[in-house]
């Protein structure tokens, strides 16, 4: 009954290829989010989904690709990898604060994703 | 653009005593979050604790609490009777709060924070 979770755990493969990391929550939260923490532990935000809706798109190579089929659900597919993309990324869902937007975000366990 | 700095890199503290771990902000904001996070070596990213801008009363959870002053902009995290298993990386988070709020939290550069027996 895991509430954020994310697929697969780890991921290696060459550059040039196309991979795709999935996300579902079970916790029925409006927004959902993909986090990349690079190999500083620095943590950013790429995007963010509103009940499928995409609302921030940060400053992210459009090789990076959300998709939203139904709220409980933001994949992330990567095209033509390149090294720099090794990093882990999280998904992130956010209950609805009180009538106003989003509060904290609940993590999945993150995909470490390596690019040789 | 909101910005938060945590200017303790490294910190390590001795198996039940206190630690404080600081963290300031920026932001032009009247209505925000401010969270602070744990990930421990597994990964994990875990809420610890959540204070509301509105709310003067520093948000407490057991033996984690906050040293909120809203007008130094300042939000630090005090651990009491640190134990074994705090030992991990905490980060500092800051989320405005608005109507069309797509929940973008900003997070600080983390505090590796080591607990030793």
């Amino acid at each position: 009954d895991t509430a954020v979770s994310q697929t697969p755990k780890y991921l290696v493969t060459q550059m040039g290829n196309d991979k795709s990391i999935k996300c579902e929550q079970n916790l029925g939260h409006d927004t959902m989010y993909w986090y990349k923490q690079d190999s500083k532990k620095f943590l950013k935000i790429m995007f963010s989904y509103n009940n499928k809706e995409l609302i921030i798109n940060e400053t992210v190579p459009n090789r990076f690709s959300p998709k939203s089929p139904d709220k409980a659900h933001l994949n992330l597919h990567i095209n033509s990898l390149e090294l720099g993309d090794s990093a882990v990324y999280f998904c992130a869902s956010s209950p609805r604060g009180r009538g106003k937007g989003s509060t904290e975000a609940f993590f999945g366990q993150g995909t470490r994703l390596t690019v040789v | 653009a909101q910005t938060v700095t945590q200017s303790q890199p490294e910190m390590s503290v001795q198996e039940a005593e206190t630690v404080t771990l600081s963290c300031t902000y920026d932001t032009s904001e009247n209505n925000y979050y401010l969270f602070w996070y744990k990930q421990p070596p597994s990964r994990q990213m875990i809420l610890v604790i959540r204070q509301e801008a509105y709310k003067q009363q520093n948000a407490t959870e057991n033996r984690f609490s906050v040293n909120f002053q809203k007008a130094a902009k300042s939000f630090s995290l005090k651990i009491s009777d640190s134990q074994l298993g705090d030992t991990a990386m905490y980060f500092c988070a800051f989320m405005k709060i608005s109507l069309i709020n797509a929940g973008k939290s900003t997070f600080g550069d983390g505090t590796t924070l080591t607990v030793k027996p």
